[in-house]
């Protein structure tokens, strides 16, 4: 059974680099079929698409974010990661990683809260 | 493009309830469209994947379809239970295939 997990610092200080890894387990992030993606929900609110990788490393980013935003695929480790820099507190959220089939996105990791404070 | 969902909708147990998801340009059929449920502190799940697939697991109580003439998806929930309460999603990607989810339906069971 496929499974992902998120990890990294539960505290980011305003300006500084947002660093996120998902790992992957019961199956490989090397695959033709899939994409492995991460997706942000602020407190209380909706669900943002943030972007996606291949294990080939080919990104796609929300226009809204890709002038922060780097996703990298690390295929020896099973390992999909995130970084956004420049960050403020609008950045606070949970963050999930989840694997896309075809259009859907399943499954997904239990999520990370980010809080961005000083 | 954007997807706009109801912020809420209640009904009671038992009964049957639609969440209506509505594109904002182009045609809906374009590209699938996903349900996923969310509980309180808990990750999205999916309940419908593209446009009326339902994945293992799910009830038959859960079904979707689009209509073409309002440019929109529906999530139907029949005999509605407490444990249905929760967050509802819509999710499709834009012409350009950047994912997109809809606002988000707050589902009420009373």
């Amino acid at each position: 059974q496929l499974q992902l997990q998120e990890s990294g610092p539960g505290l980011v200080k305003p300006s500084e680099t947002l660093s996120l890894t998902c790992t992957v387990s019961g199956g490989s992030i090397i695959s033709g079929t899939y994409y492995w993606g991460w997706i942000r929900q602020p407190p209380g609110k909706g669900l943002e698409w943030i972007g996606r990788v291949y294990y080939s490393g080919s990104t796609y980013y929300n226009p809204s974010l890709k002038s922060r935003v780097t996703i990298s695929a690390d295929t020896s480790k099973n390992q999909f990661s995130l970084k956004l820099n420049s960050v403020t507190a609008a950045d606070t959220a949970v963050y999930y990683c989840a694997r896309r089939s075809g259009g859907n996105l399943d499954p997904w990791g239990r999520g990370t809260l980010v809080t961005v404070s000083s | 493009f954007m997807l706009t969902q109801p912020h809420s909708v209640s009904e009671s147990p038992g009964k049957t309830v639609t969440i209506s998801c509505t594109g904002s340009s182009g045609n809906i059929a374009s590209n699938y469209v996903q349900w996923y449920q969310q509980r309180p502190g808990s990750a999205p799940t999916t309940v419908i994947y593209e446009d009326n697939q339902r994945p293992s697991g799910v009830p038959d109580r859960f079904s979707g379809s689009l209509d073409s003439s309002s440019n929109s998806a529906s999530l139907t929930i029949s005999g509605l239970t407490t444990e249905d309460e929760a967050d509802y999603y819509c999710q499709s990607y834009d012409s350009t295939n950047h994912c997109v989810f809809g606002g988000g339906t707050k589902l009420t069971v009373l």
